[in-house]
């Protein structure tokens, strides 16, 4: 099986520019979550997602933004780039509807520059 | 105060040798906790899960003391291949969790 994919895997823009990262998880994984993480750092949680709705926010400006779609892959979208944006984007999918179901797999990331 | 909190390193240690590492964290009601192991440049991949009960897989031993808010993850008869940043991860004991990451522990492995 697939484990969870990610696109793109790079991408540089510029400030001011809107962003869009996209996410497929991992066949069966009903939750997708988003992390930011800038170097040496830990990831930080962006936001997550389950059955299309939104279940979690982490401490990020209305800037960004995120949907689950029917098939549950997700994107991530991101307004108004500030230099401060530049990082490794990282998606985890999770089965979350069973008990011990709450590890979460990360996919290979998106790294995106801000310039 | 961070919320999960991790010795930076980097730990330097020869090929077989033991090396552990220590986390706390601040959030009393805390009910999931991981190790993951992430490679340069790379995504973050899940070591183990941290039981009540302690848990080991292999020559990775894990274990968590609640009472005083931390977890521990012991490796034994260290690799060259062990050479990474170990984060350690907390949660809430639901699905929908929001998951706190450590700045992680770099080991380094040497021959």
């Amino acid at each position: 099986d697939a484990g969870v994919t990610q696109s793109p895997t790079h991408l540089i823009k510029t400030r001011g520019q809107h962003v869009t990262l996209r996410c497929s998880p991992i066949s069966g994984h009903k939750s997708v979550s988003w992390y930011q993480q800038v170097l040496g750092q830990g990831p930080q949680f962006i936001f997550q997602y389950y059955e299309k709705e939104e279940r979690g926010r982490g401490n990020f400006p209305d800037r960004f933004s995120a949907r689950q779609f029917p098939n549950y892959s997700s994107e991530l979208n991101v307004n108004a780039l500030l230099l401060g944006d530049s990082a490794l984007y990282l998606c985890a999918s999770s089965l979350v509807d069973r008990k011990n179901s709450y590890e979460q797999y990360f996919g290979p990331g998106t790294r995106l520059t801000v310039t | 105060r961070k919320e999960v909190e991790q010795d930076p390193g980097p730990f330097n240690v020869p090929e077989g040798a033991t090396v552990a590492f220590n986390c706390t964290y601040s959030n009393s009601a805390s009910q999931s906790f991981f190790w993951y192991r992430q490679d340069c440049r790379k995504e973050p991949k899940l070591l183990m899960s941290v039981y009540s009960s302690g848990n080991e897989d292999g020559r990775f031993t894990a274990q968590l003391n609640r009472a005083s808010q931390y977890i521990s993850l012991l490796i034994r008869d260290s690799k060259l291949s062990d050479s990474a940043t170990y984060l350690c991860v907390v949660g809430p004991n639901t699905g929908f969790q929001k998951l706190v990451f450590g700045t992680g522990t770099r080991l380094l492995v040497s021959p």
